[in-house]
């Protein structure tokens, strides 16, 4: 069964470093999004991207982020300059149409731990 | 306001038994879709059950099934015959047309406990 994928699972970096976590969508998804969930805390929204630009943000995405479909299968989220409070588990997801047309399928996620 | 509540934090339950988890939401939007996914203390995401606003059936896979009341705004999980696997913790999840992709607002969890 065709799966989201994630690397790395586990990053550790230090506070101001740049990360670029990366996931590989279901193939014939068009629909692209990231989560995160602090430990112990409930899964939140991102961002999502349709047809290489972003289709919403939330206020937690800002400047420090970016996300890049950088060829037909890669879909990367970027933290340019990581803080503690960016440690938490990074989901992908993506869909075959928007939902609730279509079930989002979440990959195994990153998990972040900035020291 | 909460889009997705989930008023259990904890729940126990015997093996074979079934057990309810409870998930109301809030929206105004017609037209919308339920989620329900299962968090292992591995940590992914499993997709569970859906439910569209306009379903009129409740929704079952295997031995899951959706109790949807949209009158009450309710979308209760019920695991049948529960497994020690089945111990994870559970999230409900809805979208509606208010975004632009469908972005899921999920609730806080109910940590699902099976025991022997």
């Amino acid at each position: 069964e065709p799966e989201v994928t994630q690397t790395p699972s586990h990053q550790v970096t230090q506070m101001g470093q740049e990360v670029i976590l990366r996931c590989v969508p279901i193939s014939n998804h068009l629909y692209f999004y990231w989560y995160r969930q602090i430990l112990g805390q409930k899964v939140e929204f991102l961002v999502s991207f349709y047809n290489n630009e972003i289709s919403e943000k939330s206020e937690i995405f800002d400047d420090q982020f970016s996300v890049e479909r950088p060829d037909g299968s890669n879909f990367t989220l970027k933290i340019r300059s990581t803080k503690l409070e960016d440690s938490a588990m990074y989901f992908c997801a993506s869909s075959e149409w928007v939902v609730p047309d279509a079930f989002e399928y979440f990959g195994p996620g990153t998990r972040l731990t900035v020291t | 306001a909460q889009k997705i509540t989930q008023t259990q934090p904890g729940m126990f339950v015997q093996e074979k038994e079934a057990v309810t988890l409870d998930c109301t939401y809030d929206t105004s939007d017609p037209s919308y879709g339920l989620f329900w996914y299962k968090q292992p203390s591995s940590g992914e995401m499993i997709f569970l059950i859906y439910q569209g606003s306009y379903d009129q059936q409740n929704a079952t896979e295997g031995r899951y099934s959706l109790n949807f009341q949209k009158a009450r705004k309710s979308a209760n999980l019920v695991i049948s015959a529960s497994q020690l696997g089945d111990s994870a913790m559970y999230f409900c999840a809805i979208s509606d047309r208010g975004s632009t992709l469908g972005r899921l607002y999920f609730g806080r969890g109910t940590q699902l406990t099976v025991w022997p």
